[in-house]
Parts: structure tokens; sequence; C-alpha cells
């Protein structure tokens, strides 16, 4: 079964703090995804990487940046966290090459910022 | 830029009971593909069908199934003999078949099961 596994189930941050949510799955999947979770929102997509050290801007990168290092670990960062970046997050990967593959998500990080 | 439509926020239904689940997309491709995504309380997101636009057949997967209408970009999910287990929320998502996989996700329906 593939596997994607993010570090934390919840975290309190404070404002203005640096934070790391890290992703790691372990299907040797090119492609790795961070999205956003928001009541009536769905999931929004903030960026996403198809390589090593590729990277592109989702539908909102402002106050993200990201880190992929290493193909199985993909990070999000919030270099100064604000409460309005409460949320949930969720990370995901797929194969590469072929548009209809199916995303495989990790459980989610539920992030208060207070 | 194509857009997701999930009109019903929440529904709720008896086990047993037939639940249809709508979605409506915009978008000017003509290839492209679509999923249900399956999101049960605290666990992960799981992919419940997907469809490809060219394929005029509508999916099916064991109790789920879909009606796609190409020209009225409708994507509806129908749940026969529904069990408490199908309480989630469900997510009708949109993929361009070019360029990034990125996955265009709507607001999202919760649906309840109830005993």
């Amino acid at each position: 079964d593939v596997k994607v596994t993010q570090s934390s189930r919840y975290l309190v941050k404070r404002t203005g703090e640096k934070v790391f949510l890290e992703c790691v799955q372990d299907m040797d999947h090119e492609n790795m995804f961070w999205y956003r979770q928001d009541p009536g929102l769905g999931l929004r997509l903030i960026y996403f990487s198809y390589d090593v050290k590729m990277k592109e801007k989702g539908d909102i990168p402002e106050g993200y940046s990201v880190s992929r290092e290493k193909k199985e670990r993909f990070s999000l960062i919030l270099e100064s966290a604000s409460t309005n970046q409460t949320s949930m997050y969720l990370c995901a990967s797929s194969p590469g090459l072929t548009s209809y593959n199916e995303q495989f998500f990790g459980p989610g990080t539920r992030l208060t910022v207070l | 830029a194509q857009t997701v439509t999930q009109s019903q926020p929440e529904m709720s239904v008896q086990e047993a009971e037939t639940v249809t689940l709508s979605c409506t997309y915009d978008t000017s491709e003509n290839n492209y593909y679509l999923f249900w995504y399956k999101q049960p309380p605290s666990r992960q997101m799981i992919l419940v069908i997907r469809q490809e636009a060219y394929k005029q057949q509508n999916a099916t997967e064991n109790r789920f199934s879909v009606n796609f209408q190409k020209a009225a970009k409708s994507f509806s999910l129908k749940i026969s003999d529904s069990q408490l287990g199908d309480t989630a929320m469900y997510f009708c998502a949109f993929m361009t078949d070019w360029g990034a996989q990125k996955l265009v996700f709507g607001q999202g329906t919760r649906l309840t099961i109830n005993p």
C-alpha cells in the first residue's frame, strides 16, 4: 500500500513563528502536493513538485514556501505564521507521466496559529 | 481557469437508501478527468471513482457510480445501498489531461448515513 505520512496530526504555533510541515511518501512517486483544506472552500493547492528540487506555485502560494531535497520528502514552510494560516494541511503524492493517476493523501496536519 | 461546484454542503439519508451527490464544473478543455474523493471522519482521503471525459460510458465501482453529462458539465455520484461506513466528506475534483497533474476541488458535501 502507498503510504503518505505527515510529521504531525496537530500543531499549535504562535504568530510570527517559522513553521515546518513535513511529508514523506514511500512509493517513489515523482509528484508531490500541498493542499490547504478549509470548511466551505474545499481543498486548495498551495505548491506542488514534479521532481527533486523542482517546485511550482499552486493557487494560493502567498505566505508559504516549499522544499524538496529528496524524492520522498516534501516540506511546507510558513516563514512567519499568521492567524489566517490556521487550517488543515494535506499532503499528497502521485506517480508521474499520466494525468489520470490517483493522488494519495496523508492524514493531514491541523495547524492552529495563536 | 477551471472551477468545480458542489451545491449540497450537507446530506443525510437512512442506511440502505440510495443517495446522489451533485457536482458541476466549468472548463474550456475537451479532454480532462473527473474524480470523487472520500474523506471519512479523522481518516485519510481516498479515491472513490474516476471518469475520463473522452469515455462516454459512466464509471462504476461496486455500489458507486457516476452520471457524467459532458455537455451539461455535470458529474454526479450515486451511492446505492448506502452503509454507515459511507459517512464522510465527499469531494468532486477536476484535472486537465495535460501539464501538471493538479486537482481542482469542489467545496465538498458532508454525507451522513443514519442507522
